[in-house]
């Protein structure tokens, strides 16, 4: 089916320090979602794209709705400890309900 | 956002037996979702369970495995059956729709 690719795969960066991260497809997506999961947890919705080009913020954080529809970017500014986690980006297609999944991004922070 | 709770939250089991896994919501909702998590991956939908009607499962996966109920808008199973091993996930319940989904806390379960 229909895969997500997210990159990169793990960072480890300072407390303080920016952090970007992006998922890209071949195919459009109609909806992007960042997910934030902390260990043991379920993930928690962070920001939600609904159209090509859009520029969301919440809080530290920023997301982009790729002009192609086909990728979507997370910034994290002046990283914290807690934002230490794994990082989702999912998306929908067409019609479809169904959320598909990147492989997540693992994020370490140095205080 | 609804608030998802799930039981149990976690459990060791041994291989050949089932789980049956709850999740409940405060508030109705038309669209339920069965996710499995294996350790150290993504997600990965197991089926979407709607109030009245069969679920509808996703690829490699199938009801005699995931036995799935929905008796009502606030509430769902998910039965793993006859275990083994490979089994060991996070099982996570959503709601939400093409939109946005929100996720419960999770059901760690160890198969032995």
């Amino acid at each position: 089916g229909q895969q997500l690719n997210q990159s990169p795969q793990s960072m480890f960066i300072q407390e303080g320090e920016d952090v970007s991260m992006n998922c890209t497809s071949s195919s459009i997506f109609n909806t992007w979602l960042w997910y934030k999961q902390d260990p043991g947890e379920g993930p928690v919705l962070l920001i939600a794209l609904y159209k090509a080009g859009e520029l969301t913020s919440n809080g530290r954080l920023t997301a982009q709705f790729g002009i192609t529809r086909k990728d979507s970017f997370l910034n994290i500014s002046a990283s914290i400890p807690s934002d230490v986690g794994i990082y989702f980006c999912a998306g929908t297609q067409g019609g479809s309900e169904k959320l598909v999944f990147g492989k997540g991004m693992k994020l370490t922070v140095n205080p | 956002s609804a608030v998802i709770s799930q039981k149990p939250s976690r459990d060791i089991c041994q291989r050949g037996t089932s789980l049956t896994i709850q999740c409940q919501v405060d508030s109705q909702v038309t669209m339920m979702f069965w996710y499995r998590q294996q350790p150290g991956q993504s997600l990965t939908l197991i089926a979407t369970a709607n109030q009245g009607s069969e679920a509808t499962y996703e690829s490699g996966f199938v009801i005699d495995k995931f036995p799935i109920s929905r008796p009502n808008l606030t509430f769902s199973t998910l039965t793993v059956s006859n275990m083994s091993p490979e089994d060991s996930s996070i099982y996570l319940c959503s709601l939400g729709g093409r939109e946005t989904q929100y996720f419960g806390p999770g059901t760690r379960l160890l198969v032995l």
